[in-house]
């Protein structure tokens, strides 16, 4: 069992706020790291995968980097809207390049956008 | 194009009784995840298939867990004897193969259990 660790478990944050929250991983043997959002009633959906340290991921609004040195990574939502909210849930998979790789997920955070 | 779809989306039983969940992957996907999330997880991993095998069952809870995929596309879920600790949404994921960390796993809307 890996440890992925996600910080905050929840946050409200008014529309137009920015926005981050961070998830941490074991730094040795890292493989890539998922970024995924999970709105209510709806399939989680994959944002970013990440695989190299230093690596910056955008996707709109929304941008994730990565420290697999120190085993964390950060995702950034910019000018937040209503539609931002969800639970945001990163995955760090097992095994080794030719393995399973199942996810070990973190326990996500939940975003609420205010109007 | 058709994402992996589960059914039934909720479903209530009884203490003690027998359920089966389906999960349809994406047409071509060679692997094939079930993870379930209780309140206040993360999902965790049950098992995982690459094809038709059961590659990787070491998530499953003890033996009242069962799943198949007998050709390669659709799996089944199958618990007996459920107890309300097994109430909690159970995900399917497919992947384009399993093997290689970055591949990305696509989800369903999961099946949401509730044990009375």
């Amino acid at each position: 069992i890996l440890n992925v660790e996600q910080s905050p478990q929840s946050l409200h944050v008014q529309e137009g706020d920015s926005t981050n929250f961070t998830c941490s991983f074991p730094s040795s043997n890292f493989y890539a790291l998922h970024w995924y959002r999970w709105e209510t009633a709806k399939s989680p959906e994959a944002l970013f995968v990440m695989t190299l340290n230093g690596d910056e991921k955008k996707k709109g609004r929304i941008s994730a980097t990565l420290n697999t040195k120190e085993g964390y990574s950060y995702l950034y939502i910019k000018g937040s809207q209503p539609e931002d909210s969800a639970t945001y849930l990163c995955a760090f998979p097992s095994g080794d390049q030719t393995g399973a790789n199942n996810l070990f997920f973190g326990t996500g955070t939940r975003l609420t956008v205010i109007p | 194009g058709a994402g992996v779809s589960q059914t039934p989306s909720n479903k209530v039983t009884e203490k003690g009784k027998y359920v089966e969940l389906r999960c349809d992957p994406i047409s071509g996907h060679t692997a094939l995840y079930w993870y379930r999330q209780s309140l206040g997880q993360g999902p965790e991993f049950l098992i995982y298939f690459q094809g038709t095998g059961a590659a990787d069952d070491s998530g499953l809870p003890n033996d009242r867990f069962f799943a198949v995929r007998p050709e390669g596309s659709v799996s089944t879920l199958k618990i007996q004897r459920t107890e309300r600790g097994d109430s909690a949404v159970y995900l399917c994921a497919s992947s384009f193969k399993a093997g290689l960390a970055h591949y990305e796993q696509y989800f369903g809307p999961g099946t949401r259990l509730t044990v009375t």
